[in-house]
């Protein structure tokens, strides 16, 4: 089936560094999402993204859906201490059945 | 507007019991999903419904795992019996539509002993 490869698989920084991690696939897919999930919650929508080649910001959070519809980054800038958490690429895939397929998460840490 | 709720929230049984897990979604969204999480994985659908159908059910293990949404509302998934392997986080999630987003509840931390 579809998959998704999350990278790096863990972050530690400082804060106010700016943050990079990416999401790749071996296949196409038609949507890709953000998610963040906070210790003992469901996830949460960061940011969506639609078409290939889109690039959407939501505060300090900025996101685009890559042109080959194979990959797609999540930045972070000026990062805080609530930035912590684990970060999920997500995308339906290009069977569009509705079914969500999650990449394995990025782990945030954030050094005050 | 309340989120998705979902009870209990910690579960701990002995292996060979059943555990029954319940999600109440945000009202008005017909899709209701089910997820299995492992620790250090990302959600796994395990069983997404339109109203009261199953429509998608290709990953919930069906000789000991079983859901229903008799109502088109609310929904029960159920493990009988649970295994040690079926330790994980169940997330139940809810969208308006099939290709909504989708609003995840807290989630229900089961441990099997």
């Amino acid at each position: 089936g579809q998959q998704l490869n999350q990278s790096p698989q863990s972050m530690f920084i400082q804060e106010g560094e700016d943050v990079s991690m990416n999401c790749t696939s071996s296949s196409i897919f038609n949507t890709w999402l953000w998610y963040k999930q906070d210790p003992g919650e469901g996830p949460v929508l960061l940011i969506a993204l639609y078409k290939a080649g889109e690039l959407t910001s939501n505060g300090r959070l900025t996101a685009q859906f890559g042109i080959t519809r194979k990959d797609s980054f999540l930045n972070i800038s000026a990062s805080i201490p609530s930035d912590v958490g684990i970060y999920f690429c997500a995308g339906h895939g290009s069977s569009n059945t509705g079914k969500l397929i999650f990449g394995q998460g990025t782990t945030l840490q954030v050094k005050p | 507007e309340a989120g998705v709720v979902q009870s209990p929230r910690y579960k701990i049984i002995e292996k060979k019991q059943p555990v029954a897990f319940w999600c109440n979604p945000i009202s008005g969204h017909n899709t209701l999903y089910w997820y299995l999480q492992n620790l250090g994985q990302g959600p796994e659908l395990l069983i997404r419904y339109e109203n009261e159908e199953a429509v998608d059910d290709s990953q919930l293990p069906k000789d000991r795992f079983s859901a229903e949404r008799l109502k088109g509302v609310d929904s029960t998934l159920k493990i009988q019996p649970a295994e040690l392997g079926d330790s994980a986080v169940y997330l139940c999630a809810s969208s308006l539509t099939a290709f909504g987003e989708q609003f995840f509840g807290p989630g229900t931390r089961l441990t099997v002993l």
